[in-house]
């Protein structure tokens, strides 16, 4: 089955540093999707790529999704404490599917 | 408020007992489903439902069972067939055919004793 792995698993930053998380699929994804999830909270959605080589960005944030459609990245730039969390990747693998596959998510910690 | 609510978010119970977790959404998504968080883990899907009266197992459906009778709600039942069942649940819903953007509820943290 699809398999989505995503590196790395925890990332310890200073705060100001930035930051970077990779998510590749075993399979050509028709979309990703990225969620963040606070300490004691529940997944929210940040974003979704759709077309090959889209760059996304939100504030600090830019996502890229590859040529193939089977990478993606996260890039945080100049971490604050409130990026503190851990962001996972999700890929949907093609037209009609109904799961999304979660990667096990890159827990970022900040410190001050 | 629109939402998705989960209930109850702290639950305890002695092993061999069933328990069931209640989710209700009030968004109109027609696709729920059932995720198990553990740590290191990610998120694994245990059973999802895509209209009323219709279900599929997911990853790791084993121990665990569902129900659809209505649109708005999808409560999961961990029996005491599911061997390591303390685990944090997180019930979630989308739009069919919106690319699944899935929106979580705030998660039922069950502890088997």
């Amino acid at each position: 089955g699809q398999q989505v792995m995503q590196i790395p698993q925890y990332q310890h930053v200073q705060e100001g540093e930035d930051f970077t998380t990779y998510c590749n699929s075993s399979t050509t994804l028709s979309n990703i999707q990225w969620y963040k999830q606070r300490p004691g909270g529940h997944p929210v959605f940040l974003i979704q790529l759709v077309k090959s080589g889209e760059v996304k960005k939100q504030k600090r944030l830019t996502f890229q999704f590859g040529e193939a459609k089977k990478n993606s990245s996260l890039h945080i730039t100049a971490t604050q404490t409130t990026d503190v969390g851990t962001y996972f990747c999700a890929g949907l693998s093609g037209a009609g599917s109904y799961q999304l596959t979660f990667g096990k998510g890159t827990k970022l910690s900040v410190i001050p | 408020d629109g939402g998705i609510t989960q209930s109850p978010k702290y639950l305890f119970r002695k092993e061999g007992q069933n328990v069931t977790l209640s989710c209700e959404q009030n968004l109109n998504h027609d696709a729920m489903y059932w995720y198990r968080q553990d740590p290191g883990q990610g998120l694994r899907l245990i059973y999802y439902s895509q209209i009323v009266n219709d279900f599929q197992k997911g990853d790791i459906a084993e121990g665990y069972s569902v129900s659809r009778e209505k649109k708005e709600s999808f409560p999961l039942t961990v029996t005491s067939a599911q061997k390591n069942p303390t685990a944090f649940y997180l019930c979630a819903s989308s739009i069919m055919g919106s690319g699944n953007t899935i929106y979580f509820g705030e998660g039922s943290w069950l502890t088997v004793v």
